[in-house]
């Protein structure tokens, strides 16, 4: 089955560093893949998506690349600030059905 | 913008009681979703619909039921609620292609 697999958190960084929350899957054929992010206290809101290999979604300053040979789609930002504090989830979409799957979600903590 | 709006941010009720959870979306769109959200277990489904009157049954059914009358709407029913059901909910909304879903701000529920 399909499946979505994030690192644990949470993650704490200092606020300009470098961030880097990686995400790896497996599915059957060419699946689309999505960044989530819930901000404390709210529903998810989509960050940013890809549907074909060595695409790059970005949004916000975000940015993920759709890597097939290592079935993968890192989130990373070059400057975090302490307003990126939230849950990442990344999710995929793979076959004929309308269903995601996500991963288990990281939490990012920034601070000052 | 896609706008998903779920009736209570916040519910407490008894053991035993019937609770309906009520989403509403904006979009016209086709399939529309719920699940549960647990530390450290990430987004559950519990069931989706894909059409008026449609329902599947998603990961972790049981318990619940579901209805789907019009387009918009889409009722999560938990007939006889218990204390393991204390969990935020939350409603998605989703087109057919592309598939990304839209979150309504979720209902944290308290089952005493």
């Amino acid at each position: 089955g399909n499946s979505v697999t994030q690192m644990e958190g949470p993650v704490t960084l200092s606020e300009e560093a470098f961030l880097t929350i990686n995400c790896t899957y497996t599915a059957t054929g060419y699946p689309s893949l999505f960044w989530y992010v819930q901000y404390p206290g709210e529903g998810l809101q989509l960050l940013l998506k890809a549907t074909k290999a060595d695409d790059k979604g970005s949004n916000k300053g975000f940015e993920a690349t759709y890597r097939k040979e290592t079935t993968s789609f890192h989130l990373e930002k070059g400057s975090v600030q302490v307003s990126d504090s939230a849950v990442y989830f990344c999710a995929l979409k793979a076959g004929g059905g309308n269903k995601l799957t996500f991963g288990t979600g990281t939490q990012l903590k920034v601070e000052l | 913008d896609v706008k998903v709006t779920q009736s209570s941010r916040y519910l407490v009720k008894r053991t035993g009681e019937k609770v309906f959870l009520e989403c509403v979306q904006d979009m016209d769109h086709e399939n529309m979703f719920w699940y549960r959200q647990d530390p450290g277990l990430g987004l559950r489904l519990i069931y989706f619909s894909y059409d008026v009157k449609m329902k599947e049954k998603g990961d972790i059914p049981e318990g619940y039921s579901v209805s789907r009358e019009k387009k918009e709407r889409f009722s999560l029913i938990l007939e006889s609620a218990s204390t393991n059901q204390t969990s935020m909910y939350l409603c998605a909304s989703s087109s057919n292609g592309p598939y990304e879903q839209y979150f309504g701000p979720g209902t944290r529920l308290t089952v005493t």
